[in-house]
Order: C-alpha cells, then structure tokens, then sequence
C-alpha cells in the first residue's frame, strides 16, 4: 500500500492553523499513525487510529479520515510543533508516507 | 516507565558482520513485539520485520527478507538486528519500536544506532 502526503514542506507561522495530508493507495479503514520527527531524534507517536491521540500528545493535535484520506490538523501551531510529520499504515505490512516538513515561515 | 535503549553507533567495512541490540524494560517484555524501522541519511521511514519475543514469532517486510536476521533474548529483554555481510547501503539509522500488534502503530521508539559501513 503506498501513503502519499501532501504537501512535502509547509511553511507556517506560530499560532496558524496546519492541515497536513495523507492518502492511501487502497483502503486501510482506520488503521493509520501519524508521527512527529525532530533533526536528530527519534520520532513520537501523535495518532493511532486515525483519530486517537497519543496521551503524551497536547489536545492541539487531531487526527481525522477514514479509508483512503486522512487529516493531521494542529489548531494553534507552537514552537516546538516545527519538525517532521509521518503517516504510517498499517493495514497490510507496514508503510510510511514521505513526510511533510513544517518550517518557519 | 517503558524504555528501549539501543547499542552505540558502529563503523564497520563492507562485508563484515554486526549485531545491534535494543533493550527494553518497564514492561512484560514477552507480550509486545519488537520491531526496527531504517531511516537512511535524509530520507523516510521504512519497517524492516518484527518478532514477538514471547515464542520468537519473526515476520519480516519483503524489502528486507533475507537482508537481515531479528532475534529475542528473553533472559535479558533484548531484541537484536543482525547483519552477515553488511553493504554501504546499509548505511543508515535503525531505529526498535514497540508493537501492540504485528500491524499496529509504534508506541515507544529507541534512540535509535547509526550504522556506517565504508571501505
């Protein structure tokens, strides 16, 4: 199953609110993460489940889609949200998108 | 608190042989999977296999079947990824996670171990 995100890089300024994309090549139902990475570390569970948040996670994230499109939405953009942002299925084998970058604008 | 902590960075040549290790605690170490993720320089995820260390159950992706070998030590709650004759595009960050299931979303990730491989 291929996971393609729109767009690749986002720029975007402190308190904006951020949509990222994540389309699947066939049905995965819910089964979709979506990951947040920082330069040099490992990345963080956000999602599961298309629309459950991580405990860990600040309620500014959320989670939305079902089937073959799916939504990472951060309704108030903070500092520390500027990284790296995987989708992941796993419906059938494992397989991630190719990120989306959210930069400083 | 969960914990997955993985083997230092390793240079090795072309041809040789290595072993890295995750070791997990903070939970029952035989009722969750393991799995190891690479992130090559600059570039995205990709799940290599996984194993459930409570029968040694391994299932590994297309992409790395016959590249790599995962095993489970229960006596020390340590999962390894193994090598036989590394490549330089093995070259990369390898990353264990924890798995509720065989498909499932990574809960806890390790810090991950760079691997170089150059002549």
């Amino acid at each position: 199953i291929q996971m393609t995100q729109s767009p690749s890089t986002l720029s975007a300024s402190v308190g904006d609110r951020v949509t990222i994309t994540c389309r699947a090549s066939q049905s995965i139902s819910t089964w979709l993460a979506w990951y947040q990475q920082k330069p040099g570390k490992a990345p963080k569970l956000v999602i599961y489940k298309a629309s459950s948040l991580d405990s860990r996670v600040p309620s500014r994230f959320s989670g939305s889609g079902s089937g073959t499109e799916f939504t990472l939405t951060i309704s108030s953009l903070q500092p520390d949200d500027f990284a790296t942002y995987y989708c992941q299925q796993y419906d059938t084998y494992l397989t991630f998108g190719g990120g989306t970058k959210v930069e400083i604008k | 608190d969960v914990q997955l902590v993985q083997s230092g960075a390793d240079v090795k040549k072309p041809g040789e042989s290595l072993r890295i290790s995750c070791k997990t605690s903070g939970y029952s170490f035989t009722t969750y999977w393991i799995g190891w993720v690479r992130q090559m320089p600059g570039k995205g995820l990709e799940w290599m296999g996984i194993i459930y260390p409570g029968d040694s159950d391994t299932r590994y992706s297309p992409s790395f079947q016959g590249q790599v070998t995962i095993s489970a030590d229960k006596s020390i709650s340590t999962v390894y990824l193994q090598w036989s004759s590394l490549k330089a595009s093995d070259s990369a960050m390898y990353y264990c996670v924890r798995q509720i299931g065989v498909s499932s979303h990574f809960d806890y990730w390790g810090q991950g171990t760079l691997v170089t491989v150059s002549s």
